[in-house]
């Protein structure tokens, strides 16, 4: 696609439920990152894929989290058992990864998808 | 620590007026620095992206310095506009083969008024 597509750009749900962002990055992009960010926080790293693999998955905040990627594309985001906390806008990004693995390219955003567990 | 700070928090200016925000960072080695835009509800859009050698960047009214030595970058807000009113956020990027993790600051809200 012309830019990285998040859905749902909006979700509202109850505490305990599971949810499940997807991301789509622009075609090509072999890096792709998931990003949290709080009202009025900076940016919150959770994990980073190269391809289908996540070398960095650091930033998960607890096993309620996880991501997948299939065919070096499409990413889901999946939070299990939400609790209030997690409200906050998941935002993804991609870019051209040069060789090596380093991330050198320009970084695209999505819209993000704002989360709001009540 | 690779830490990324900047300065001012937050910012009002008047309309047609310049403005200059701050970015130090402890990141070593240092591989790039990226400004990104973000207005309110949307995603970051990147301003410009430096390597270490790399002095100044500009895109437009918004202009870019890096000091490698010092470890500090300026983004130059020329000739602001109510459009400017936005969070701006510095990011430095630590060369690995293996992680992707890109540094960010905690941004510098501007708020530009008529």
């Amino acid at each position: 696609g012309a830019g990285v597509s998040q859905s749902p750009s909006n979700k509202v749900t109850e505490k305990g439920k599971d949810v499940e962002l997807r991301c789509d990055p622009i075609s090509g992009h072999t890096a792709l990152y998931w990003y949290r960010q709080s009202l009025g926080q900076g940016l919150e790293f959770l994990i980073y894929f190269q391809g289908n693999s996540a070398p960095d998955k650091s930033g998960l905040p607890s096993d309620r989290f996880s991501a997948e990627r299939t065919g070096g594309s499409v990413s889901t985001l999946t939070i299990q058992r939400t609790q209030q906390e997690d409200s906050a806008v998941y935002l993804c990004a991609s870019s051209f990864s040069g060789s090596g693995g380093m991330s050198t390219g320009e970084l695209f955003f999505g819209e993000g998808s704002r989360l709001t567990v009540l | 620590k690779n830490q990324v700070e900047q300065s001012p928090q937050s910012l009002i200016i008047l309309e047609g007026k310049n403005c200059t925000l701050q970015c130090n960072y402890t990141v070593s080695p240092f591989s790039n620095l990226r400004w990104y835009k973000q207005d309110t509800g949307r995603g970051p859009v990147s301003l410009t992206i430096m390597t270490f050698s790399e002095n100044t960047k500009s895109n437009g009214r918004y202009t870019a310095t890096l000091d490698a030595d010092t470890k500090q970058s300026s983004l130059h807000i020329t000739a602001s506009q109510l459009s400017d009113s936005a969070s701006y956020i510095c990011v430095v990027s630590a060369p690995s083969s293996n992680t992707g993790k890109l540094i960010f600051g905690q941004g510098t809200t501007l708020q530009v008024k008529p």
